[in-house]
């Protein structure tokens, strides 16, 4: 089955301690991206990649960082949460990102505490 | 203030009403999406809209794409319960360019 897998789903942590929230995608998409989600605010891009070892910041990059070692793995990266990182995160990938379908995780709650 | 505004933010309708959402911009988009999200999963695409003034029909749910290519409305008719969810439209301004989402419209249909 195509999917998005993103891990842990729900995460509650304190202040300055690192995390990692791991997506894997089984599609071979070249696209991935990282989403988090607020209230009203829709979806914000944080970083995304276009290929293997090919990323750049999206609209929200401050306090992330991700890396694209193999094509099916891009691991979120926070090395010292915040509070204001609280959110619904999201991963997504697609074939390309120029008006392709994107396919999304089911999501990660994080919550810091 | 978002690239993509998307009214209303909430609606609560009766079953079987019509609604219509929209989504709205000053910039011009290549393309156009409609994703449906419920809780607890991930927005799941429903539509693409390419040309200005495109009408695509999905069962009970009608997308359209402004003339300029600057906006866009989704209509649904008889509206179910099972239509209950958090409506996303989201915007790729040229070929080539990221996605830029809107606020989202969340639905509920009550039976």
């Amino acid at each position: 089955e195509a999917q998005v897998t993103q891990n842990p789903r729900y995460l509650i942590t304190v202040t300055g301690k690192k995390l990692t929230v791991t997506c894997s995608q089984n599609m071979n998409h070249e696209y991935m991206s990282w989403y988090r989600q607020d209230p009203g605010l829709g979806l914000r891009q944080i970083y995304y990649s276009m290929n293997v070892e090919v990323t750049d910041k999206g609209d929200v990059p401050e306090g992330y960082k991700v890396s694209r070692k193999e094509k099916r793995n891009f691991p979120l990266i926070l090395e010292s949460p915040s509070p204001n990182q609280t959110s619904l995160y999201f991963c997504a990938s697609s074939f390309s990102p120029d008006g392709q379908p994107q396919h999304f995780g089911d999501g990660t709650r994080l919550s810091i505490l | 203030t978002q690239l993509l505004e998307q009214s209303p933010q909430f609606l609560s309708i009766q079953e079987g009403e019509n609604l219509t959402v929209y989504c709205n911009s000053s910039s011009v988009f290549s393309s156009l999406q409609w994703y449906r999200q419920e809780p607890g999963e991930g927005p799941v695409l429903l539509v693409t809209v390419v040309t200005g003034g495109e009408v695509k029909k999905l069962k009970r749910l009608t997308f359209q794409f402004g003339d300029a290519r600057k906006d866009s409305s989704l209509h649904i008719t008889a509206a179910q319960p099972g239509d209950t969810g958090l409506y996303l439209c989201a915007g790729e301004q040229s070929a080539g360019n990221m996605l830029t989402f809107g606020g989202g419209t969340r639905l509920m249909v009550k039976p």
